[in-house]
């Protein structure tokens, strides 16, 4: 049992470039969720997904977009990448929501230049 | 402004001590969860507490979620420098549609 894993672990990007961040799990969960961690903030919700096929917006999902096109994928898209957009990047899945403990990832760490 | 708020931010203190640090908000949430991040790795989860007023043990570790459902405390007893993390509070917002977490409270136990 891998968990969740992400892909890669660490990237540069320079202004407007683009890039997709994979989160895969093998638990069978239902649930699955893409934050972003900066310095004093805690973490906070971008998007997140209830099952295949669904999408729904998080706290701060403006410039990212995301697809779930296979129950244990969950990917994260830049389309246009900024200086904002520095940050480590966590997924997590969970079976279902009320209560259900989130399993993380190990993190994406994203500069942009 | 953040919806959940933790205190205090930063604590360091000698192995042995006890401590205890809080969660709070101005909202009633259904229930919270507290997590355990250490560096380089994703948070983990510690404990759910779902009733007003309802206290869980995990070893030398007691959470408490306050009767009105807005505030929760963490208190350790004989702090041990593998306590040493990142703590962070988190639960659905009122409207079910945002998770968030608090800005979390960085513990460091010297030995």
């Amino acid at each position: 049992n891998a968990g969740v894993t992400q892909t890669p672990k660490f990237r540069v990007l320079k202004t407007g470039q683009s890039m997709t961040l994979l989160c895969a799990q093998d638990m069978n969960h239902e649930y699955m969720y893409w934050y972003r961690q900066d310095p004093g903030m805690g973490l906070r919700l971008i998007h997140y997904s209830v099952g295949e096929g669904t999408t729904a917006k998080g706290e701060v999902p403006d410039g990212y977009n995301v697809s779930r096109l296979k129950k244990q994928n969950f990917l994260l898209g830049l389309e246009s990448a900024a200086p904002s957009q520095t940050s480590v990047y966590f997924c997590a899945s969970s079976y279902t929501r009320t209560g259900d403990e989130q399993y993380f990832g190990p993190g994406t760490r994203l500069t942009v230049t | 402004t953040q919806l959940l708020e933790q205190s205090p931010q930063f604590l360091s203190i000698q192995e042995g001590e006890n401590l205890t640090v809080y969660c709070n908000s101005s909202s009633v949430f259904s229930s919270l969860q507290w997590y355990r991040q250490e560096p380089g790795e994703g948070p983990v989860l510690l404990v759910t507490v779902v009733t007003g007023g309802e206290v869980k043990k995990l070893k030398r570790l007691t959470f408490q979620f306050g009767d009105a459902r807005k505030d929760s405390s963490l208190h350790i007893t004989a702090a041990q420098p593998g306590d040493t993390g990142l703590y962070l509070c988190a639960g659905w917002d009122n409207y079910g549609q945002n998770f968030v977490f608090g800005p979390g409270t960085r513990l460091s136990v010297l030995p």
